[in-house]
């Protein structure tokens, strides 16, 4: 059974301009999940659906950061524009609900120079 | 406000030996505690799940302990290996739903 997949795996770009991130959780997984890592720390929550809904994107800055889960499956997490403070690891998780085992991608790493 | 704490921030110890990773948390009220390893430029691989209701799961040669009342879960690894080497990271799932991380022990287990 295929893990969660995340693409690209690296990416850098110049300040000011866009950047997309993609997520293909596992399959049946309902509940998706975005976290930003830096260097050091421990993964900080983004946003999290469950299904095509977001119950919780109080973390998200919404004035450049926007994510959506079409059909509640794959996932997109925009940045625009990036900020110099945007570079970490981007990462996605699913699980099967909300209370169960949460498993990760291999994350992209963002570089914004 | 859930706080999970994770100490030492490093440790090395010789191959061989067992070892014991700490992590404590400052709310009881919690739906279930994860262990997690991450290698560098890696993302996260789940090791051992423990829900509210359990006091211990293992697998292999991990064993990870919960209690819940004293805030506090523990991470056994039992005759450890270079390939150990690692961070480890442990979250709990609070009463939102959501998983409050600690910032993770970095292991190096010497040959």
């Amino acid at each position: 059974e295929a893990g969660v997949v995340q693409s690209p795996r690296y990416k850098i770009i110049e300040k000011k301009q866009p950047v997309a991130f993609w997520c293909n959780p596992i399959s049946g997984h309902n509940t998706l999940y975005w976290y930003r890592q830096n260097l050091g720390q421990g993964p900080e929550l983004l946003i999290r659906y469950e299904n095509e809904e977001a119950v919780d994107d109080s973390q998200l800055p919404k004035d450049r950061f926007s994510a959506e889960r079409l059909k509640g499956v794959d996932s997109t997490l925009k940045i625009q524009p990036a900020e110099l403070g945007d570079s970490a690891v981007y990462l996605c998780a699913s699980s099967f609900g909300r209370n169960t085992e949460a498993f990760f991608g291999q994350g992209t790493r963002l570089t914004v120079v | 406000k859930q706080e999970v704490t994770q100490i030492p921030a490093a440790l090395s110890v010789p191959e061989g030996e067992n070892l014991v990773l700490n992590c404590s948390f400052t709310d009881s009220a919690i739906y279930n505690l994860q262990w997690f390893r991450q290698d560098p430029g890696k993302g996260l691989t789940s090791l051992l799940l423990i829900q509210s209701s359990q006091r211990e799961q293992t697998s292999g040669r991990l064993n990870a302990s919960l209690d819940k009342s004293s805030g506090r879960s523990t991470l056994y690894i039992a005759a450890s290996q270079p390939g150990d080497s690692a961070t480890y990271l442990c979250a709990v799932k609070d009463s939102n739903y959501q998983l409050i991380w600690g910032a993770g022990t970095k292991l190096i287990i010497k040959p």
